[in-house]
């Protein structure tokens, strides 16, 4: 079935360690890709988003993402996390033609001082 | 920047009765908005796709006699869940497309409760 899959479900880090949340789809053809945020008891924030263009995506906070096409990738990278940084982390696909927004599992990320 | 207003943020319901949920983009119009449900610690599961002044779509599995969605204006979108029972309890997240930023801007949610 066509999904997106988000490999680590949970993470732990130190603060100022290094971040990656690895995000894949199954989805042929064109799509749109975003990384999504949700910090304990928010709603859902747009952390950065790839339509066309730069594989590799800056978004807020720090964080970037890079789409590699052949892997049917969009990680999610950050150099040196903070405490801060402890949230639900979701990656989510538009497939081509469609406007529906499907999401990963979500990593749920816990940064420790 | 785009802002979705859902309400209320938590409502407790008994069970038989029916509630309704809103969404309101604030500052843009948005010709279709989506409904999700999530799960204490699972990601958000799409139920249906509204679509301004026409029927909403539905994803498979989702009973749309239950979960009654009308989206009669560019900035409102109802979604209202019938006959509640307690498996019903979970949280409904609302988004709106933003169509000049091609982006999607989320609801605050409202955590049914059915006792």
């Amino acid at each position: 079935a066509q999904s997106v899959s988000q490999h680590n479900h949970h993470v732990i880090l130190s603060e100022a360690a290094s971040l990656e949340l690895g995000c894949n789809y199954s989805y042929g053809g064109t799509v749109n890709l975003f990384w999504y945020v949700q910090y304990p008891g928010q709603h859902l924030q747009l952390l950065l988003k790839y339509f066309s263009g730069d594989p590799l995506v800056k978004g807020i906070k720090g964080f970037e993402a890079e789409f590699i096409k052949s892997k049917f990738s969009f990680n999610l990278r950050k150099p040196s996390v903070q405490w801060s940084d402890t949230a639900e982390y979701f990656c989510a696909v538009t497939p081509g033609g469609y406007n529906k927004l499907i999401f990963g599992a979500g990593t749920r990320l816990a940064v420790h001082p | 920047g785009a802002v979705v207003s859902q309400h209320p943020s938590r409502v407790i319901c008994k069970s038989g009765t029916s509630v309704k949920i809103e969404c309101r983009s604030l500052d843009f119009q948005a010709t279709t908005m989506f409904w999700y449900r999530q799960f204490p610690k699972q990601s958000l599961m799409l139920m249906a796709t509204s679509n301004e002044g026409s029927k909403a779509t539905y994803e498979q599995g989702v009973e749309k006699d239950k979960f009654l969605i009308n989206h009669a204006s560019l900035t409102l979108s109802t979604l209202t869940v019938t006959s509640a029972h307690p498996e019903d309890s979970s949280f409904y997240i609302c988004s709106a497309r933003n169509v000049q930023g091609y982006g999607y801007t989320f609801g605050s949610g409202t955590r049914l409760t059915v006792v």
